[in-house]
């Protein structure tokens, strides 16, 4: 079955720092990574997909099926990045997402 | 707004009662699909549909669960005798193909 672990339920970092947030997957399958970001008061909404290779908002995240990782990354965190960020695999074609348990990111001044 | 709207956004129900709760996607969004949210975990897939015909259901959902999108429209998620540890926020979405999914504002339920 497909598991996705997000490992840290909260990380603070100060502005101008790097951020890093760690997702690894276990899937037999062929495996499409997302990552959902849902701020404030906000819905639930995509930030990237592997598929693509592209950056949003400063973000990146490489797919490294040899550690099943898909770790998010910024060079420089800023304030308005302080959100709860879900990592996400996509199976059944990429209909049906399993969501890891969230990773609050708190940025500080 | 033209985005996934949820209603009701917020449901109180005594235990053992019926809700039912409706989504309406983005118009030209033939993909609608149904999570589930706890505390402090992450959305838990439910459903989904492709037009009205539902292709995938969970088995996590009960017998008790049964979810409907007559005309590939809208959709209704009924919960049938609910319990306490139905509580939960449950979440819509819709896409416009596999890869990008957009979620609604999600319908709080409490069960008391």
């Amino acid at each position: 079955a497909q598991r996705v672990t997000q490992p840290e339920k909260l990380l603070s970092v100060f502005k101008g720092a790097p951020v890093e947030l760690k997702c690894n997957y276990s899937y037999s399958g062929s495996p499409e990574l997302f990552w959902y970001v849902q701020y404030s008061r906000q819905r639930l909404q995509l930030l990237l997909r592997h598929i693509s290779r592209e950056s949003i908002k400063g973000f990146t995240a490489d797919l490294n099926k040899g550690e099943t990782s898909f770790h998010l990354k910024k060079p420089f965190a800023q304030e308005e990045d302080s959100a709860m960020y879900y990592c996400a695999l996509g199976t059944g074609g990429g209909n049906k997402l399993t969501f890891g348990t969230g990773t609050q990111l708190k940025v500080e001044l | 707004d033209t985005g996934v709207s949820q209603d009701p956004r917020h449901k109180i129900t005594k235990r053992g009662q019926n809700v039912t709760f409706r989504c309406d996607p983005i118009s030209e969004h033939n993909r609608l699909y149904w999570y589930r949210q706890t505390l402090g975990q992450g959305p838990e897939f439910l459903t989904y549909f492709q037009n009205e015909a539902q292709l995938e259901k969970s088995r996590l959902l009960s017998d008790r669960f049964s979810a409907e999108r007559p005309k590939g429209s809208f959709s209704t998620l009924e919960i049938q005798r609910t319990e306490q540890g139905d509580s939960a926020m449950y979440l819509c979405a819709s896409s416009p193909t596999a890869y990008e999914q957009y979620f609604g504002p999600g319908t709080r339920l409490t069960v008391t």
